[in-house]
């Protein structure tokens, strides 16, 4: 399997603290995806970075991407209880559409 | 716009019936997911559509899996027979042709229990 892989498998801690989770990937890509999972629902996309791309911003979120060690992190600034879910980076890659999940992270974030 | 939307949500069939999961797609959307998920194997891509048209069906775990877009807004998953090794959520998910921008929308799902 070429999908990406994510670090760490869980991840606890305390509301206002940052959250740091990052994925793997083993070929080129086009872009790589985030998103969030909340316990018993679909995924709700997060943000887009395209492989041109070494940063990008969404509120509270910061992706990176680092092509030449093959990853990327999604940072959570000031974390909230309703962060509190699992969160997945998807690759496309070549001239396909589809989206390759990792494992994802387990966040949890404690009052 | 109502987002993706499946149905049922929820599916609970004794092994060896006909299970039929339905989705329909965001209005514009013209590319269409079908992914499956259980602990053991995460996320799990089973066949995608363009423009109507299956494009990789690698995913599908045999034959007794079957999907459709009859029409550019509906699809559905068919499983039969089911046995208990496919209990799973099930998700479908739609984008633009230009996925690779604006990111994939995805629908509650649907969990499917086979007893």
């Amino acid at each position: 399997s070429q999908q990406g892989e994510e670090d760490p498998q869980a991840l606890s801690i305390q509301e206002g603290e940052n959250a740091t989770m990052n994925c793997s990937y083993k070929t080129s890509i086009n872009n790589l995806q985030w998103y969030r999972q909340n316990s018993g629902r679909g995924l709700v996309h997060l943000i887009l970075i395209r492989s041109n791309e070494r940063e990008k911003h969404s509120g509270r979120l910061r992706v990176t991407l680092d092509t030449s060690k093959k990853s990327s992190s999604l940072l959570i600034t000031a974390s909230r209880a309703a962060d509190t879910a699992s969160y997945f980076c998807a690759e496309t890659k070549g001239g396909a559409q589809k989206l390759v999940f990792g494992q994802g992270t387990r966040l949890t974030i404690n009052p | 716009d109502a987002g993706v939307i499946q149905s049922p949500r929820h599916e609970v069939t004794e092994m060896g019936q006909e299970v039929t999961l339905r989705c329909k797609l965001i209005s514009g959307h013209n590319s269409l997911f079908w992914y499956r998920q259980t602990m053991m194997r995460g996320l799990e891509l089973l066949i995608y559509f363009n423009n109507n048209v299956p494009i990789d069906d690698s995913g599908m775990p045999e034959d007794r899996f079957s999907a459709k877009m009859p029409n550019a807004s509906f699809s559905t998953l068919k499983i039969q027979p089911s046995e208990p090794r496919d209990s799973a959520v099930y998700f479908c998910a739609s984008t633009t042709r230009g996925g690779d921008t604006y990111g994939y929308t995805f629908g509650s799902g649907t969990r499917l229990t086979v007893v």
